[in-house]
């Protein structure tokens, strides 16, 4: 079975400051790996995915991820934080066929000006 | 694309009452998700479609929940009768065919039942 941990509930960050949301994976196969971003009173909105190819993936609103086989890991990051970058920040993760994404709980992002 | 639509966008209701929650997919989309988000279980997945038909309702919590695909561009949730525990919000997801496509999100509906 397909699973997805974030092991942080929140993170906490300064503004211009670099931040990393922490994501590790388990899956049979290859796995194909998901970022979404929630808004308050929001739904979730695509940021970027990997599926094959540069382990490093670049999405939306600046964010980048960084898969690692080795580690089973993929990992937000984005070099300068935004006060608008927090959120609710949500790994997920879909194995062969036409499966679902398995959800992360998802990881609050507060940051401070 | 007008995205994955959903209404209503927010649902009060009394303990006992029926309640339809409803998904316009995007166009093209193949599949549909139905999730109900809560702050103490998180997100999760309760019933999806591939072609209009149901393929796992295993997440669907009591046999008080259902959920139909008519056509390919219409999905409904209903709870007969419903609780105040099913206060969530509730979301539907679309994505085509192939594992390599991300599941697009409608906005939710908030459901509060007193």
């Amino acid at each position: 079975a397909q699973s997805v941990a974030q092991p942080e509930d929140q993170v906490n960050v300064a503004e211009g400051n670099p931040l990393t949301v922490k994501c590790t994976y388990s899956v049979s196969g290859n796995p194909y790996l998901f970022w979404y971003v929630q808004y308050p009173n929001r739904g979730l909105q695509f940021l970027l995915k990997y599926i094959t190819g540069d382990n490093l993936v670049k999405g939306s609103y600046g964010f980048e991820a960084e898969f690692n086989k080795s580690q089973t890991s993929f990992h937000l990051k984005k070099p300068s934080a935004l006060v608008s970058d927090s959120a609710l920040y949500f790994c997920a993760v879909r194995g062969l066929g036409g499966t679902p994404l398995v959800f992360g709980k998802g990881t609050r992002l507060s940051v401070t000006a | 694309d007008a995205g994955v639509i959903q209404s209503p966008r927010h649902e009060v209701t009394e303990m006992g009452q029926e309640v339809t929650l409803r998904c316009k997919p995007i166009s093209g989309h193949d599949y549909l998700f139905w999730y109900r988000q809560t702050m103490m279980r998180g997100l999760e997945l309760l019933i999806y479609f591939n072609n209009n038909v149901p393929i796992d309702d295993s997440g669907m919590p009591e046999d008080r929940f259902s959920a139909k695909m008519p056509n390919a561009s219409f999905s409904t949730l209903k709870i007969q009768p419903s609780e105040p525990r099913d206060s969530a919000v509730y979301f539907c997801a679309s994505r085509r065919s192939g594992g390599r496509d991300e599941q697009y999100f409608g906005p939710g509906t908030r459901l509060t039942v007193t």
